[in-house]
């Protein structure tokens, strides 16, 4: 099974501010990685898929780059609304497995 | 509009089973995989299992493999998950979500809580 090591598990930042968190896939997964942002009380909204294609309706402060086994979520001028938990998923192989999450807080 | 509601959760004590339920409405259900998801207390995602649009394929996440049984019924466009010797760590709330291809999980439930206590 592919497993994802994503950090960190959490940060602190301010509005304004350029956030970054990474995935790492225990093998290969091509550019077969989603990210999703997770907001309590609510379904999970997917920002990226096939690592850097961003989601319709998505803001552009939001970016993916990487493949093959390293991954990131890029946040460029963090907003009041980007307050929330993120995960990556990797759907190259079943069983899909999510990162462990991140979750964004206020500074 | 596209809607899931799942129902079927509750406590139960470990080793006992439980069935979960997930009521779609909104789109053509027939032509969508459907996945279960979880998520512990405290917990982040983790993905539980997957079945294709027409019951052919299913996969399912090595925690639960074995226990759980993923099935639909699309005449009823009822998605469900038999979950047999339940553990206390199954402990999470259960959603269910649509598959729109290229790892999109479209739209989600509302989810329902399992809780495996003695």
């Amino acid at each position: 099974d592919i497993h994802m090591t994503q950090s960190p598990s959490s940060l602190s930042a301010s509005v304004g501010d350029r956030v970054t968190i990474t995935c790492r896939a225990s093998q290969g997964i091509r550019n077969a990685l989603g990210w999703y942002q997770h907001k309590p009380g609510q379904a999970p909204k997917r920002l990226i898929y096939a690592a850097s294609s961003l989601q319709g309706g998505v803001p552009s402060r939001f970016s993916g780059s990487g493949s093959v086994t390293e991954f990131t979520l890029t946040i460029s001028s963090l907003q009041p609304e980007d307050f929330a938990t993120y995960y990556c998923l990797q759907y190259s192989d079943y069983p899909w497995t999510f990162g462990q999450g991140t979750r964004v807080e206020f500074k | 509009q596209v809607q899931l509601v799942e129902s079927g959760g509750g406590v139960v004590q470990p080793g006992r089973s439980l069935r979960l339920s997930c009521a779609a409405s909104g789109f053509n259900f027939n032509n969508y995989g459907m996945h279960w998801v979880r998520q512990a207390p405290g917990k982040g995602l983790e993905w539980v299992a997957i079945i294709w649009f027409d019951g052919s394929h299913k996969y399912y996440a090595d925690s639960v493999k074995g226990r759980f049984t993923i099935f639909r019924d699309n005449s009823n466009k009822t998605l469900h998950l038999e979950m047999n010797s339940l553990r206390v760590e199954d402990t999470a709330a259960y959603y269910c979500a649509i598959d729109y291809n290229s790892g999109w999980l479209g739209h989600w439930g509302q989810g329902t809580l399992v809780t495996v206590s003695s």
